[in-house]
C-alpha cells in the first residue's frame, strides 16, 4: 500500500535558522512526489516535483531533494513569510489517479 | 489567470438536506479529484476523474458522488448529509492523471452538516 510520512509535525524556527522537512514513502513505482506549501484557510500551493533519485529543484530559499526513499526540503535562512504548512504527495503507476498525502509539516519561523 | 473555483466557500446545513459543491476550472485539465481534509488525518482523496465521463473512488467514496459531463466542471454531491461529512472539503485539476502532473487546488469549501 501506498504510504506517506512526514516528520516532525511541527517545527520552529528562528528567522535565518536553517534546517530540513523529512518525507518518508513507500509507492510502487513511482510517478512523482510533489511538495506542497498550504496557508491556512487556503489550498495547497504547488512547490515542486520531483521524479526519480538523485532529483533536485530550487525555489528562493527552499530546495527540494529526492532519494529512492525518501525526500527532503531544506529551507535556508528561513524568514518569518516562510510559516506555512508544508505538504508531501506521492503518485504511484499501480493507480495513477491516485495522490496520496503525508499529514504535513507546519513550520514556524520567529522574526 | 488560470484557477479552481469552488463555490459555496462555507455551507453550514442540516443533516439529510441534500447538497452539492461545485467546481469549475479554466485551464483545459483533464484529470479533475476532490479531497477532504480533517485535523489529524490530512488531506484524503474522495473522487477523482481522469477525463469526461470518467469517475473513480479514492479513499474515502462513501456518502458522496460526482459527475463528468463536460471537461470544466466537477461536482460534489451529498445525498443525504450526516455530521461526519463535516470537514474543508478542496478540488484540485490537473494537466492529466498519468505521468506525474501537478496538482492545483481551489481555496477550498468549509461544510458544516448539524
Amino acid at each position: 500500500e501506498d504510504q506517506v510520512t512526514q516528520s516532525p509535525e511541527a517545527l520552529r524556527l528562528q528567522e535565518g535558522e536553517s534546517s530540513s522537512l523529512n518525507c518518508s514513502y513507500t509507492v510502487s513505482g513511482l510517478r512523482g512526489l510533489f511538495w506542497y506549501r498550504q496557508d491556512p484557510g487556503k489550498g495547497p500551493e504547488f512547490l515542486f516535483t520531483l521524479y526519480s533519485a538523485g532529483e533536485e529543484k530550487e525555489k528562493e530559499r527552499l530546495k527540494a531533494t529526492l532519494t529512492k526513499k525518501e525526500s527532503f526540503l531544506h529551507i535556508t535562512a528561513p524568514k518569518p513569510e516562510d510559516s506555512a504548512t508544508y505538504l508531501c504527495a506521492v503518485q504511484g503507476s499501480s493507480n495513477t489517479g491516485k495522490l496520496i498525502f503525508g499529514q504535513g509539516t507546519t513550520l514556524q519561523v520567529k522574526p | 489567470e488560470a484557477q479552481v473555483t469552488q463555490n459555496p466557500r462555507y455551507l453550514i446545513t442540516v443533516t439529510g438536506k441534500k447538497l452539492t459543491v461545485t467546481c469549475s476550472q479554466n485551464m483545459n485539465h483533464e484529470y479533475m479529484s476532490w479531497y477532504r481534509q480533517d485535523p489529524g488525518l490530512g488531506l484524503r482523496q474522495i473522487y477523482y476523474s481522469m477525463n469526461v465521463e470518467v469517475t473513480d473512488k479514492g479513499d474515502v467514496p462513501e456518502g458522496y458522488k460526482v459527475s463528468r459531463k463536460e471537461k470544466r466542471n466537477f461536482p460534489l454531491i451529498l445525498e443525504s448529509p450526516s455530521p461526519n461529512q463535516t470537514s474543508l472539503y478542496f478540488c484540485a485539476s490537473s494537466l492529466a492523471g498519468q505521468g506525474g502532473w501537478p496538482q492545483h487546488f481551489g481555496d477550498g469549501t468549509r461544510l458544516s452538516i448539524l
